[in-house]
């Protein structure tokens, strides 16, 4: 199973809206309804912001939400704070009862 | 609150073995599937496998197949990877994780344990 592609690296001024990408293959984004975005801050175990493209977990402000259309899903992340500053990961169901991860983006608040 | 707690980890040499436990509070284990997923030190994560809740049925990453074995306790609440032949790429830190909907749902993950630093190296 191939990784899905993020950008490395993504960056929004505080308040400002970021869109971090996540794209695959119509065998797993684009087949699945299964994607789900993770925030992982250095040293930390990974936290679900997004799941099931839309989902948001309780607790997870409004200010990210997800999106997706044909192979490439979305996580936007409105009215950026310094606290959002950390790695973001895609994941998607495969098939097969496999899931796989996107390489990662660092988001930086400037 | 639910909460995970993985231990075992270790340094080991190429070629030895090493299980893995992961603790489980919180919630209905027997329930839920349960997953293994890997992240190699500065490296994104990577799923390493799953097990149902309590029918037995077991998926692996191509990566670790015939080399890794996922198994579960529910009567203790506890799950295990069993590493075989490991190699210097399995290097890793080990999470256990749980989603958020009971049954099979090997989709995505809600909970996670703190992990646990495996080191296969001479």
């Amino acid at each position: 199973q191939s990784a899905l592609t993020q950008p490395p690296s993504a960056s929004g001024s505080p308040g400002q809206s970021v869109t971090i990408s996540c794209t695959g293959t119509s065998s797993d984004v684009g087949g699945y309804n299964y994607v789900s975005w993770y925030q992982q801050h250095p040293g930390k175990a990974p936290k679900v912001m997004i799941y099931e493209v839309t989902k948001r977990p309780s607790g997870v402000p409004d200010r990210f939400s997800g999106s997706k259309s044909g192979n490439t899903a979305s996580l936007t992340v409105s009215g950026l704070q310094a606290e959002d500053e950390a790695d973001y990961y895609c994941s998607s169901y495969a098939g097969s009862n496999n899931v796989v991860f996107g390489g990662g983006t660092k988001l930086t608040v400037l | 609150e639910v909460q995970l707690l993985e231990s075992g980890g270790g340094l080991v040499q190429p070629g030895g073995s090493l299980r893995l436990s992961c603790a489980a509070s919180g919630f209905t284990f027997s329930t839920y599937a349960m997953t293994w997923v890997r992240q190699a030190p500065g490296k994104g994560l990577e799923w390493v496998s799953v097990i149902s809740g309590s029918d037995g049925y077991t998926f692996y990453a191509d990566s670790v197949k015939g080399r890794f074995t996922i198994s579960r306790d529910n009567s203790q609440n506890m799950l295990y990877l069993q590493m075989n032949s490991l190699r210097a790429e399995d290097t890793a830190v080990y999470y256990c994780a749980k989603g958020p909907r009971s049954g099979w749902y090997p989709y995505s993950f809600d909970s996670w344990g703190q992990g646990s630093l495996v080191a296969v190296s001479s």
